[in-house]
């Protein structure tokens, strides 16, 4: 199980450009999560979605972020126009429904300049 | 708003000594409180998931209580050392909220 595989590792982008993060979880968990973990705030969830639905996007921050899961073993977070305030590394988890446990990517660092 | 809290924020031990951290969590609603090991550039591992008031679980040199009517879990480290540096976040999975983590720094 190659676990839950999130690129770029690292990103670097001017401000105003458009990002696009990806994710693929694990191969039968039925449950995703996009996080953003800065400093100040530590991990907040940003949406999640279950069998490939959105389920809570209320963390997500402004209608500059969007997050598709087009089918189960794939995820993206956008963000359009990108700032500087959304450097931060973004982790996605997967998990299984009946299952506690989350499963974490290496995550993806982000630095819009 | 439902707020997951942990303390102290960071702690720096001596290699041996044990110590023990805090996450308080909202009493009402309670699924499962999840503990974490993260550490720098690396994702976030597991430690324990607790579900049931009065929980205890062990690994190793690490242990954790539950108590989910008044809303806390106690993270213990026994006997330091340099390789638990780490910072330990709790989540509380009923809105998939994490604490701040506790930035724990073992001094050889």
């Amino acid at each position: 199980d190659a676990g839950v595989i999130q690129s770029p590792r690292h990103e670097v982008t001017e401000m105003g450009q458009e990002v696009t993060l990806r994710c693929k979880p694990i191969s039968g968990h039925d449950y995703l999560f996009w996080y953003r973990q800065t400093m100040m705030r530590g991990l907040e969830l940003l949406i999640y979605f279950n069998n490939n639905v959105p389920i809570d996007d209320s963390g997500m921050p402004e209608d500059r972020f969007s997050a598709k899961m087009p089918n189960a073993s794939f995820s993206t977070l956008k963000i359009q126009p990108s700032e500087p305030r959304d450097s931060a590394v973004y982790f996605c988890a997967s998990r299984r429904h009946g299952d506690y446990g989350y499963t974490f990517g290496s995550g993806t660092r982000l630095t819009v300049v | 708003i439902l707020n997951v809290e942990q303390s102290p924020q960071s702690l720096h031990v001596q290699e041996g000594d044990s110590t023990n951290f805090t996450c308080s969590f909202p009493s009402s609603n309670f699924y499962a409180l999840h503990w974490y090991r993260w550490e720098t550039a690396k994702s976030p591992e597991a430690l324990f998931v607790m579900t049931l008031n009065g929980d205890e679980k062990k690994k190793g040199r690490i242990s954790a209580t539950l108590n989910t009517k008044e809303g806390y879990s106690y993270l213990y480290i026994k006997g330091s050392q340099p390789e638990d540096s780490a910072t330990y976040l709790c989540a509380f999975t009923y809105k998939y909220i994490f604490g701040t983590g506790t930035r724990l720094k073992v001094l050889a």
